[in-house]
């Protein structure tokens, strides 16, 4: 399943809502898709689960819908902290395979 | 506190073998899968190989399957990932990364280890 991410680059400033999508080529078996925040020179960190359970300790704006074939991420207030690339993954067919990225970028 | 750290990582020549492990802390290594992720630098990531918490399934992304060999040592807590026939393409920083319940998402990733293949 390919998974592509738009936009490539969103420029908002602190306090906006970011909404990043995630379509698949297929659909992605019983909402099986995550969500990782990349900050540069760091490891992924998870932000969501099947498509919209927030891992522990990810702040109520970070929020994950859709099914099927169509995903999104938002990101409600932006905090300095949010600004980073994010990265959807799917792990509902094998190989899992991970979008190629949105950076979130302070405008 | 869930810890992962690699090691292993450098530089060799293309055709050439590198051996990564991945040191586990912090929970119960041997119940759980466990993955290797890569990024190429400067661009996005992409999943290596997996083994289940026992160590007998193994999975492989196609590019890798016949050169890279995982395997784990869950009286030593430490996962590892064999690296032979070596090519450009395989420049990387190499993560390791926990799977909660198998063919899952990951919920916690090591800091990385950079390996260059290059002459």
């Amino acid at each position: 399943i390919v998974l592509t991410q738009s936009p490539g680059t969103l420029s908002l400033p602190p306090g906006e809502r970011a909404t990043l999508s995630c379509r698949a080529s297929q659909s992605v078996s019983s909402s099986y898709l995550a969500w990782y925040q990349q900050k540069p020179g760091q490891a992924p960190r998870l932000l969501i689960y099947d498509a919209s359970n927030r891992a522990a300790g990810i702040p109520d704006r970070f929020s994950g819908s859709g099914s099927g074939t169509d995903f999104t991420l938002t990101i409600n207030r932006l905090e300095p902290e949010d600004f980073a690339v994010y990265y959807c993954q799917q792990y509902g067919s094998s190989p899992e395979t991970f979008g190629q990225g949105t950076k979130v970028e302070i405008k | 506190e869930v810890q992962l750290l690699e090691s292993g990582g450098g530089l060799v020549q293309p055709g050439g073998s590198l051996r990564l492990s991945c040191a586990a802390s912090g929970f119960t290594f041997s119940r759980y899968a466990m993955s290797w992720v890569r990024q190429a630098p400067g661009k996005g990531l992409e999943w290596v190989s997996a083994i289940s918490n026992s160590g007998t399934g193994t999975y492989y992304a196609d590019s890798m399957k016949g050169r890279f060999t995982i395997s784990r040592d869950n009286s030593e807590n430490t996962l590892h990932l064999q690296m032979n026939s070596l090519r450009a393409e395989d420049t990387a920083v190499y993560f390791c990364a926990r799977d909660p319940y198998s063919n899952s998402w990951y919920d916690y990733w090591g800091q990385g280890t950079l390996v260059t293949v290059s002459s």
